[in-house]
């Protein structure tokens, strides 16, 4: 089955302590990218890859690293996690390069920063 | 499911009635649009989209109108649905940054 599976779906965790949330898509997709939603402000993106080890930043990338070693892998890594990112994540995958076209989301992953 | 819209602009509709959901999108560089579902507890679903060099596109059930002299998009659903009932997106799509700004997002409820 097509998708993007992201792991872990729930996370509760202190401030400081360096976490990383997996993301891999079995598409053979270019593009991947994460994004974070909180209420009232819609989906944010974080950082984006347009293929294997280029990434670059979206709107909000500040607190978070990203890295594309693999096309079907495209971890979010967040060095000393704050409250302020205590969010629903997403990943999301798309055959093009360029973002442009069907995105693939995967299903969320609740962080509780405290 | 997850609460992702406390305070999304809300449209209430009854079953078998058309829906429009509005869209302003703030970049006149952006070329491309897509329309996403998003349910309670899932990640959001592509539904539909256009590309700037067109004013509207038809798919099963759902159009989509854009309007760049007003930077305006809309998505109309025929014939609405109790399955319909989700927060709808607006997306849109710079290519020559590959950046994705989404909207705030509308809650649709349909009743039955």
């Amino acid at each position: 089955e097509a998708q993007v599976t992201q792991n872990p779906r729930y996370l509760i965790t202190v401030t400081g302590k360096k976490l990383t949330v997996t993301c891999s898509q079995n598409m053979n997709h270019e593009y991947m990218s994460w994004y974070r939603q909180d209420p009232g402000l819609g989906l944010r993106q974080i950082y984006y890859s347009m293929n294997v080890e280029v990434t670059d930043k979206g709107d909000v990338p500040e607190g978070y690293k990203v890295s594309r070693k693999e096309k079907r892998n495209f971890p979010l890594i967040l060095e000393s996690p704050s409250p302020n990112q205590t969010s629903l994540y997403f990943c999301a995958s798309s055959l093009s390069g360029t973002g442009v076209g069907e995105q693939y989301f995967g299903p969320g992953t609740r962080l509780t920063v405290t | 499911g997850e609460s992702v819209g406390l305070h999304l602009p809300t449209l209430s509709v009854q079953e078998g009635d058309n829906s429009i959901i509005n869209c302003a999108y703030s970049n006149s560089a952006s070329d491309y649009f897509i329309w996403y579902k998003q349910e309670s507890g899932k990640g959001p679903q592509f539904i539909i989209d256009i590309r700037s060099n067109m004013d509207k596109r038809q798919g099963q059930r759902v159009t989509v109108l854009l309007n760049k002299t007003v930077k305006h998009l809309s998505l109309q659903i025929a014939a609405t649905q109790p399955g319909d009932s989700a927060v709808y997106f607006c997306a849109e799509i710079d290519t020559g940054g590959f950046k994705t700004i989404f909207g705030a997002g509308t809650r649709l409820f349909v009743k039955a």
